[in-house]
């Protein structure tokens, strides 16, 4: 199974920071990666899909990176409905999909 | 938009049995690859397991953890699916969420509508 290594658990922002978050897949995933929202209480919502493809009605602040191995997610301004938790997920080939670990953003 | 609604979680025994629902708002979950996702309390998000439609050849795929004593079906009559979940141990324990998904520009697999969850409970 791709196993997904997802960094920092947790991460302390201000508002209109640009944040990083990243994610290491244990095998090549080629872009078969997506981004997930979820904010407590709540199920995720989908961000980004292929790597770099913003969801419909997601913000442009959000952006997306990577190939292969190596991915982020980049936020360039942080706003007050961004704090919440982050999750990458592989889609590559045959399942199992396995999510990241998660990322906690904290103002 | 599509709407799931799960339900039939619970407080069970180390060692019982529990089914869970997934209801769909849609006439065509026929064609729809679901997919369960749970969470442990103040933990991440694991993948469950996934069913395709019969269409798409009906193939059910689970993670370890779970494979042989989880298994998912599908009412597509009643547009719900389901995940009958056996032999429960304590760390099975979590929110249990369904998702709807799809394959974007043709190649993307997404799962971009979840249900709210129901919560699964397994203690003595």
């Amino acid at each position: 199974d791709i196993q997904m290594t997802q960094s920092p658990s947790s991460l302390s922002a201000s508002l209109g920071d640009r944040v990083t978050i990243t994610c290491r897949a244990s095998q090549s995933i080629s872009n078969h990666l997506n981004w997930y929202q979820q904010k407590p209480g709540k199920a995720p919502d989908l961000l980004i899909f292929g790597a770099s493809s913003l969801q419909g009605g997601v913000p442009s602040r959000f952006s997306g990176s990577g190939s292969g191995t190596d991915f982020t997610l980049t936020i360039s301004s942080l706003q007050p409905e961004d704090f919440a938790s982050y999750y990458c997920q592989q889609t590559y080939s045959t399942p199992p999909y396995t999510f990241g670990q998660g990322t906690k953003l904290e103002i | 938009e599509v709407q799931l609604v799960e339900s039939g979680g619970a407080l069970v025994n180390p060692g019982g049995s529990l089914r869970l629902s997934c209801a769909a708002s849609e006439s065509i979950f026929s064609h729809a690859w679901m997919t369960w996702v749970r969470q442990a309390p103040g933990k991440g998000l694991e993948w469950v397991g996934r069913i395709k439609s019969k269409g798409g050849g009906g193939a059910i795929d689970y993670a370890a953890p779970v494979k042989g004593r989880f298994t998912i079906s599908r009412d597509d009559a009643q547009d719900t699916l389901y995940l009958q979940m056996n032999s429960l141990k304590t760390e099975d324990t979590a929110i249990y969420y369904c998702t709807w998904d799809h394959f974007y520009s043709g190649a993307y697999y997404v799962s971009d509508y979840w249900g709210q969850g129901t919560l699964v409970t397994v203690s003595s």
